[in-house]
């Protein structure tokens, strides 16, 4: 039973660049979350997903950073022109939707993207 | 040993000891709240989760402590081990309108180091 995968491991980037992070959630979750964290700091909220549907992407900056959870594959976080200040590392959670409208609240990290952007 | 959550944010014990760690959270219409251990170079790793109901709970040497009239959560990690050495984490959801399943409000962090 694979957890949360994540790929690359570690992505660099010069500045102006495009950043592709991906993450395969855990058999049988259906939500996904993206969470950044900065060196020596917690974790913050990004974004939610649901497949084909972004739930809360109050977390995000509002330009250059995009989500998605296609129907088939991967979720996608891409930051578009990369600056130095989105160096760090991307963390991606997904949990299971039990039905019922009833949420698992547990998520399950995966090991994470180290963003490096030169 | 035992940390003071953000002002404190390493705690140093020797193995076989018990180790405790603070977390203070903010805000009192918090409903759950979950510990994460995450070492170096990995993602956090799920601990113990606690709901504001509750007042304890414990689990395989490890026990979470919730004081909601201080808001004040605590981890209690029982015969420390050097394995444990990680970063400890403490998160929380917010109960309320807009509020969103997995948008958890995470602490700083403390650094559990721990010696042979």
């Amino acid at each position: 039973n694979a957890g949360v995968m994540q790929n690359p491991r570690h992505l660099v980037r010069r500045r102006g660049q495009e950043a592709r992070l991906r993450c395969s959630p855990m058999k049988g979750h259906s939500h996904v979350y993206w969470y950044r964290q900065l060196p020596e700091e917690g974790l913050k909220f990004m974004v939610y997903l649901q497949k084909e549907n972004i739930i809360d992407e109050s977390g995000m900056p509002k330009e250059r950073f995009s989500a998605e959870f296609p129907k088939e594959g991967p979720s996608i976080l891409r930051i578009q022109q990369v600056v130095r200040g989105d160096s760090a590392a991307y963390f991606c959670a997904s949990s299971q939707n039990w039905g019922r409208g009833e949420i698992n609240e547990k998520l399950f990290f995966g090991s994470g993207t180290q963003l490096s952007v030169l | 040993g035992e940390s003071v959550g953000l002002h404190l944010p390493t705690l140093s014990v020797q193995e076989g000891d018990n180790s405790i760690i603070n977390c203070a959270y903010s805000n009192s219409a918090s409903d759950y709240f979950i510990w994460y251990k995450q070492e170096s170079g990995k993602g956090p790793q799920f601990i113990i989760d606690i709901r504001s109901n509750m007042d304890k709970r414990q689990g395989q040497r490890v026990t979470v402590l919730l004081n909601k009239t201080v808001k004040h959560l605590s981890l209690q990690i029982a015969a420390t081990q050097p394995g444990d050495s990680a970063v400890y984490f403490c998160a929380e959801k917010r109960r309320g309108r807009g509020s969103t399943l997995g948008r958890l409000y995470f602490g700083r962090g403390t650094q559990l180091t721990v010696w042979p």
